[in-house]
């Protein structure tokens, strides 16, 4: 199966900051790469598909890139509500694999 | 509104069976993948089953499984209504986790609307 690795596994930063995360596959994906983010005692929340595309309702701070093995989500700027976990999850073969998660933690 | 609700999960002996079920409203059920995923809590998450619909062949929808539960759970759907299942046979604890009914709406493959999620505890 496809391994994601993301990176950092903490990311403190304050509100109005700039957030990179990484997602790293073992092996090509295309851009069968999507983001969620999860908030405790919620279920994820889909923000980026194929890699670049926003969901609906997402807001635009929220920009995904990359293509291959190698991907970035990005808040440009970072509001109070945004501070959660970000998981990567890959469609490009069964079974369906997602990172391991970036945990956003207000600094 | 899309909705899914998730039932059957509870506390279990390992050994033990559990089937959960996922009733789905607000979009054309018969037409949806579904699948469920998993997550262990604390944890990151893992797909488990997915069910494709009749039309995508097979008798009930081609079924896919993660290495893990392959010949211990099923997954099955009825279509008449608007529920998926996920019956789980010979539960380890490692199983213990948080199950979550999900399906692609827009693009297959993209999972874009979750249940709550049902806990599953296999404990002695």
């Amino acid at each position: 199966e496809i391994v994601l690795t993301q990176s950092p596994a903490t990311l403190s930063l304050s509100p109005g900051e700039r957030a990179t995360l990484s997602c790293r596959a073992s092996q090509t994906i295309g851009d069968y790469l999507a983001w969620y983010q999860q908030k405790p005692g919620q279920a994820p929340w889909l923000l980026i598909f194929d890699s670049s595309n926003r969901a609906t309702g997402v807001p635009a701070r929220f920009s995904g890139s990359g293509s291959g093995t190698d991907f970035t989500l990005t808040i440009s700027s970072l509001e109070p509500e945004d501070f959660a976990v970000y998981y990567c999850h890959q469609r490009s073969t069964w079974p369906p694999t997602f990172g391991q998660g970036t945990k956003v933690e207000i600094k | 509104e899309v909705v899914l609700v998730e039932s059957g999960g509870g506390l279990v002996k390992p050994g033990g069976s559990l089937r959960l079920s996922c009733t789905a409203s607000g979009f054309s059920f018969t037409y949806a993948w579904m699948t469920w995923v998993r997550q262990v809590p604390g944890k990151g998450l893992e797909g488990v089953a997915r069910i494709k619909t009749r039309s995508d062949g097979g008798h009930g929808g081609t079924t896919d499984y993660v290495a893990p539960v392959k010949g211990r759970f099923t997954i099955s759907r009825d279509d008449s209504k608007n529920t998926v299942y996920l019956q789980m046979n010979s539960l380890r604890t490692e199983d213990t986790a948080v199950y979550y009914c999900t399906t692609e709406l827009q693009v297959r493959g993209v999972i874009d609307y979750w249940g709550q999620g049902t806990l599953v505890t296999v404990s002695s």
